[in-house]
């Protein structure tokens, strides 16, 4: 079964918007990873969150966490063509050796 | 520096019969994963392995065997094709259990007919 259940399920925007996506899960967890895949491709990691932090930056990404809600949420800002991607949130346990990832959020950058 | 290599990059099977996907990764990662995705299901996790010498079961494991050949190589067996394991699978590696950023292959394009 999985964790993380992402929303929306798809996501159309305007380049140069910025784009949010959400992401739920049930059961404590260690960290909270987010993760890219285009098109046909492998999934690259994005950014990882670990359960004592509350918010993280790379670049034009911005992730928070609220173990309180058990949720997350992914804000790219600035949006571009090249953001256009599947993005996954995935969740690690304190004693797994595996994460678990959501069904993710399809995002297209309209030009 | 290649991460992670996997091959072959599309597979057609008939039904019943057998094949391997091979995985290699030169990061020196302890663990290492094998997912499996379908439209709209998200990534699957069939089997891993938190060491060398280790295997353990993930979600949907049946119809599936694996081998830690050696801290590189883990590979993904298939005994006997069926429609259902009509998929794309990917081959992951992180450098030690689920506290770390896991690296992924670029994917088996399998077909079962």
């Amino acid at each position: 079964s999985q964790q993380g259940e992402e929303d929306p399920q798809a996501l159309s925007i305007q380049e140069g918007e910025n784009a949010t996506m959400n992401c739920s899960y049930k059961t404590s967890i260690n960290n909270l990873q987010w993760y890219r895949q285009n098109s046909g491709r492998g999934l690259v990691h994005l950014i990882l969150i670990r359960s004592n932090e509350r918010e993280k930056h790379s670049g034009r990404l911005r992730v928070t966490l609220d173990t309180s809600k058990k949720s997350s949420s992914l804000l790219i800002t600035a949006s571009r063509a090249a953001d256009t991607a599947s993005y996954f949130c995935a969740t690690g346990g304190f004693r797994d050796d595996k994460i678990i990832f959501g069904k993710g959020t399809r995002l297209h950058i309209l030009p | 520096n290649a991460g992670v290599t996997q091959t072959p990059k599309f597979q057609v099977l008939k039904t019943g019969q057998s094949m391997t996907l091979q995985c290699a990764q030169d990061m020196n990662h302890n663990s290492m994963y094998w997912y499996r995705q379908d439209p709209g299901m998200g990534l699957r996790l069939i089997y891993y392995s938190a060491s060398e010498g280790t295997t353990d079961k993930g979600e949907v494991p049946n119809g599936y065997n694996v081998s830690r050949l050696n801290k590189r190589e883990f590979s993904l067996r298939l005994e006997s094709a069926a429609p259902s394991q009509t998929s794309v699978y990917f081959c992951a590696s992180t450098p030690g259990t689920a506290f770390y950023e896991q690296y992924f292959g670029p994917g088996t394009r399998l077909t079962v007919t």
